[in-house]
């Protein structure tokens, strides 16, 4: 089934240890998306792809970074994690840019920070 | 920021009563979405209902909008135990294309 696969599930890393979290897809969509969501949260957006055009949110902390090598794959990179960072981390993935398409997601990455 | 906030935060029935959460949202819209998540899982698109519709379907599903008091509503009618999720509303605005806002969500518990 096509579908959106983040690895690992779940990960732990050391304060200020950079870690990077990955997403994988088959559905062939032409958008990426990266949420973050803490504990009894709403998912909080914190960068987009459009193919290749990386769309920053302005309130995403400046140590995330993003790389979109192919239209498959989309990795999130944490430079110095803080125990703030400690979430899940939902990939997601639409069609299109436009809003009237669903986003698909995957199951997340759980994040802790030692 | 959120845009949506949901309504109640928690929500506890019994198997095959109807559920019926809120949504409240700020700014207009093009339209909203509704997403259910497990415990420990990702989100999976529910329904979408656009800023000119007023009442949607999907089997036991029943999504209302009400854009002049920027509102909506989800029903799940004669709902099961496997029911039991997170259910956020999430927002798309115009002006911020691909972009969804979610609200904190509604925790279902359905019990045998």
């Amino acid at each position: 089934d096509a579908m959106v696969i983040q690895n690992p599930r779940y990960q732990v890393t050391q304060f200020g240890k950079p870690v990077t979290l990955s997403c994988s897809q088959t559905l062939n969509h032409n958008v990426m998306y990266w949420y973050q969501q803490k504990s009894s949260q709403a998912p909080k957006l914190l960068f987009h792809y459009y193919d290749k055009d990386f769309n920053n949110e302005a309130d995403t902390p400046d140590n995330f970074q993003s790389r979109r090598p192919n239209t498959s794959f989309c990795f999130l990179d944490i430079r110095s994690p803080g125990l703030g960072d400690a979430a899940m981390y939902l990939c997601a993935t639409s069609s299109r840019v436009y809003s009237n398409q669903p986003q698909h997601f995957g199951d997340g990455t759980r994040l802790s920070i030692l | 920021s959120q845009q949506g906030e949901e309504d109640p935060q928690a929500l506890s029935i019994q198997e095959g009563e109807n559920a019926t959460m809120n949504c409240s949202y700020k700014t207009s819209i093009n339209n909203l979405q509704w997403y259910r998540q497990n415990s420990g899982r990702g989100l999976v698109h529910l329904i979408l209902i656009r800023s000119n519709e007023r009442e949607k379907h999907s089997g036991r599903l029943r999504v209302t909008l009400d854009t002049s008091k920027k509102s909506s509503s989800l029903l799940i009618t004669a709902s099961r135990a496997a029911d039991t999720a997170s259910y956020f509303c999430a927002t798309a605005r115009g002006s911020t294309l691909g972009r969804l806002y979610f609200g904190r969500g509604t925790q279902l518990t359905v019990w045998p």
